[in-house]
């Protein structure tokens, strides 16, 4: 099945460091969401964007869609021990209640 | 308070059993999900359903079977079929596809183990 691309796969970086994570897509999609899976947990959602260069923040993260509605970039400031876990972008097929997860970005943080 | 709820959180299973996982929203809903996710691995989507009583396979029903009798409810059924059926196993809703509220939300997931 398709599946978005997220990059970096995975990436360790000292506390206190910002961090840049991007997902693309070959398709055009009218909603971005991006989530954090904690181990052994489900996804919980962080920001939801709607409409292309769109710039949304939720405390310590900034989130953007992209200009081409094929892209996605989440950044996390200072991060802190517990950013550690797994980030997924995602968004629905237009028209349709299909989910597309992208293969996610894996973050270690170092303290 | 709203949510999505799976259960049991784990769960074990002998070679050759079926076994079913709970998933029930109160976010009233119209669609539900059941992914799967193996260590180190991205989501993978079993099934879906957009409405009561109609249902789609998504990228690896085989040895899966579900139900959607009910608005809230959407049990997966992982039977003797299902060749490696050991994974996390997260249950979502949402609305799907419109220009807003089209957020999907995940219930906490059962990890279920075959011994």
């Amino acid at each position: 099945g398709q599946q978005l691309n997220q990059s970096p796969q995975s990436m360790f970086i000292q506390e206190g460091e910002d961090v840049s994570m991007n997902c693309t897509s070959s398709s055009i999609f009218n909603t971005w969401l991006w989530y954090k899976q904690d181990p052994g947990e489900g996804p919980v959602l962080l920001i939801a964007l709607y409409k292309a260069g769109e710039l949304t923040s939720n405390g310590r993260l900034t989130a953007q869609f992209g200009i081409t509605r094929k892209d996605s970039f989440l950044n996390i400031s200072a991060s802190i021990p517990s950013d550690v876990g797994i980030y997924f972008c995602a968004g629905p097929y237009s028209g349709t209640y299909k989910y597309i997860f992208g293969t996610g970005t894996r973050l270690k943080v170092l303290a | 308070d709203g949510g999505i709820t799976q259960s049991p959180k784990y769960l074990f299973r002998k070679e050759g059993q079926n076994v079913t996982l709970s998933c029930e929203q109160n976010l009233n809903h119209d669609a539900m999900y059941w992914y799967r996710q193996d260590p180190g691995q991205g989501l993978r989507l079993i099934y879906y359903s957009q409405i009561v009583n109609d249902f789609q396979k998504g990228d690896i029903a085989e040895g899966y079977s579900v139900s959607r009798e009910k608005k809230e409810s959407f049990p997966l059924t992982v039977t003797s079929a299902q060749k490696n059926p050991t994974a996390f196993y997260l249950c979502a809703s949402g609305m799907g596809g419109g220009y807003r509220d089209t957020e999907a939300f995940f219930g906490q997931g059962t990890r279920l183990t075959v011994v």
